[in-house]
């Protein structure tokens, strides 16, 4: 089955106590983002990559790390987590060839609290 | 800086009414997209629309883009329950392929 896995669903953490979580896609995309989601604000990009070894920032990358040392893994790390990253973040993965061409496929979702 | 500007943000009507969803901008887009998103998964495309003036329909769904393609809606004929969710839109710019501009979402309650 196509998906995109994310990896916790549900993470409660302490500030400066740093994390990881893990997106793994199978559909061989070349794309993959970072979403975090909050009330009234939507998605908000935070890094995405457009292939091995390629990572941009997004809308909101401060205090965040990504990397994309293979096709179907993209890691998201937050050094030192503090409370204004408590949210839901989204992976997302798509094929390189365009976002009319392909649409993007989400994760279920990792709920994030730091305290 | 674009933006797409979603409404209405929440909605709430009872089962058999029709309703309508807007995202509009200032800016031109390539083409847009509409997703929906129910309560612990992440959002799933419905449909993308990539000519102005197009019109798609999904079963009671009807998606429309603008003529100028900066704008479009999305009608629900017939509400069901099934429709509850949160329907976010995305544009995506001329100048990239995969930055997409995200609509706030409008949270759907249909009620039986």
């Amino acid at each position: 089955e196509a998906q995109v896995t994310q990896n916790p669903r549900y993470l409660i953490t302490v500030t400066g106590k740093k994390l990881t979580v893990t997106c793994s896609q199978n559909m061989n995309h070349e794309y993959m983002s970072w979403y975090r989601q909050d009330p009234g604000l939507g998605l908000r990009q935070i890094y995405y990559s457009m292939n091995v070894e390629v990572t941009d920032k997004g809308d909101v990358p401060e205090g965040y790390k990504v990397s994309r040392k293979e096709k179907r893994n993209f890691p998201l790390i937050l050094e030192s987590p503090s409370p204004n990253q408590t949210s839901l973040y989204f992976c997302a993965s798509g094929r390189g060839t365009g976002t009319h061409n392909s649409p993007l496929h989400f994760g279920n979702g990792t709920r994030l609290t730091v305290t | 800086t674009q933006l797409l500007e979603q409404s209405p943000q929440f909605l709430s009507i009872q089962e058999g009414e029709n309703l309508t969803v807007y995202c509009n901008s200032s800016s031109v887009f390539s083409s847009l997209q509409w997703y929906r998103q129910e309560p612990g998964e992440g959002p799933v495309l419905l449909v993308t629309v990539v000519t102005g003036g197009e019109v798609k329909k999904l079963k009671r769904l009807t998606f429309q883009f603008g003529d100028a393609r900066k704008d479009s809606s999305l009608h629900i004929t017939a509400a069901q329950p099934g429709d509850t969710g949160l329907y976010l839109c995305a544009g995506a710019g001329l100048d990239s392929n995969y930055q997409l501009i995200w609509g706030a979402g409008t949270k759907l309650i249909i009620k039986p």
